[in-house]
């Protein structure tokens, strides 16, 4: 499978504890996001990478959450001191940037689902 | 700001009844794109509008974008139960990434 591939699946976790989600993106796309879904909700923007440079985090992103693309191929997002409003699903996308004509196709990973209790 | 709105939030048919999403926007876009997100799954890219008034089909899907760039909309030909799920027109931000409503949830009755 050359998709975007997400791990864990499920992760839960009593609020307090700090979690790591890793994405690994289809491998020759150089742009790598990271979205956040809740129910009913459609995603909303985290961060994005281009190569290894995160280029862009959301006011959504609070300092509790941090992430890393180290050598401009797999991604870790990682949340510290997770609250329960942190239970979401953590959705990865990549593509490959040719030109600018704005938003070029995004390819989603089956997404990280997180439950903090 | 920029604003997408996409109607209607949710739809029932009957399988076999065609059905319309429509995505309105308050600004020009530069293009449009279309996901399925089907229960439980992750959003699935169909397709990319940039030119004013294109219209491009998919076997029973058709999507078209306004003259004006302004609105497009996703029309599926006699429904399937495999149609069913959530529809999302989006729009690039400033930063290449996707900005997302709540689409319209399909269901389909058999």
């Amino acid at each position: 499978d050359t998709g975007v591939s997400q791990d864990p699946r499920h992760k839960i976790t009593k609020r307090g504890q700090n979690v790591t989600f890793r994405c690994d993106p289809i491998s020759e796309h150089n742009r790598l996001y990271w979205y956040r879904q809740t129910l009913g909700q459609g995603p909303e923007f985290l961060t994005y990478f281009q190569n290894e440079a995160q280029l862009e985090k959301s006011r959504l992103l609070s300092d509790r959450f941090s992430a890393e693309r180290p050598k401009g191929s797999f991604s870790t997002l990682e949340i510290q001191r997770t609250e329960q409003g942190d239970s979401a699903m953590y959705l990865c996308a990549s593509s490959l940037i040719r030109f600018q004509t704005g938003a070029d196709t995004q390819y989603f990973g089956p997404g990280t689902r997180l439950t903090v209790l | 700001g920029q604003q997408v709105m996409q109607i209607p939030q949710y739809q029932h048919v009957q399988e076999g009844e065609d059905f319309t999403t429509y995505c309105n926007s308050s600004t020009t876009l530069s293009n449009i794109q279309w996901y399925k997100q089907r229960p439980g799954g992750h959003p699935v890219f169909l397709i990319q509008l940039v030119k004013s008034g294109e219209v491009k089909k998919q076997k029973r899907l058709t999507f078209q974008f306004g003259e004006a760039k302004k609105n497009s909309s996703l029309h599926i030909t006699a429904t399937q139960t495999t149609d069913v799920g959530t529809y999302f027109c989006n729009y690039g931000g400033s930063q290449g990434n996707l900005i997302f409503g709540k689409g319209t949830k399909l269901s389909v009755k058999p």
